[in-house]
């Protein structure tokens, strides 16, 4: 069983829905991450948290809101989404410094209609 | 910009052939090397890694990665594989001291028995 949780597994959400992705680790991890997967594609980043800061933000549209709590949660507010971002939203968390490699969640599958 | 490149994007092979899956990226400073495997169906799992050391890898299920730095690769290899090796495997890099984590494109392996 990996040892990020993402909740929920599967979303569906019209374009004018509000919705949020979980992610909690209990590793004692200080850097977590949001990463998209299109299908057959590698995954992108998207933002990237160190020490509940925020300290990467790949050009991400403001539909997509991250938020990091505490050091053992992460959320990605979701607002007026595209069809286009229907995909595989995978979180990770590591050691600070990825030389240590990401664990990585199972993903939300979100579909947007 | 730094980019990951894997050559082969689909690989067939019968249980017992030998595997070695090409990585080439573009970044002349310090990198972490990153093998991860997504099983159908599965999350992310890391194979191996590399930030130092013997640039001979050994990582779980019979994987060995090698790092060669004048030919700016990191191949995968596995002497004889399995029906079970069956997923899409993906090349990441890490460069300096940053927290993002580079994609190569994928390899999808298939293992026929």
């Amino acid at each position: 069983d990996t040892e990020v949780t993402q909740t929920p597994k599967h979303l569906v959400m019209g374009m004018t829905n509000k919705k949020s992705l979980k992610c909690e680790q209990h590793m004692g991890h200080r850097a977590m991450y949001w990463y998209k997967q299109k299908a057959k594609k590698p995954p992108e980043l998207m933002f990237v948290y160190s020490y509940e800061k925020l300290s990467i933000n790949e050009s991400v549209p403001s539909r997509f809101s991250p938020e990091c709590p505490n050091s053992s949660l992460l959320n990605l507010h979701l607002h007026a989404l595209q069809p286009e971002d229907s995909a595989l939203y995978l979180c990770a968390s590591s050691q600070v410094g990825t030389k240590y490699g990401y664990t990585f969640g199972s993903g939300t599958r979100l579909t947007v209609v | 910009a730094q980019s990951v490149s894997q050559h082969n994007h689909h690989v067939i092979l019968s249980e017992a052939a030998s595997l070695e899956l090409g990585c080439n990226y573009s970044y002349g400073g310090t990198v972490n090397l990153f093998w991860y495997v997504q099983y159908p169906g599965q999350h992310l799992q890391l194979l191996l890694k590399y930030f130092s050391g013997d640039p001979l890898v050994k990582g779980i299920k019979g994987f060995e990665a090698e790092f060669i730095k004048s030919k700016f690769s990191f191949n995968l290899r596995k002497p004889s594989v399995q029906w079970s090796d069956t997923a899409e495997y993906f090349c990441a890099v890490n460069v300096g001291n940053t927290d993002k984590l580079i994609f190569g494109t994928g390899t999808r392996l298939q293992v026929f028995p």
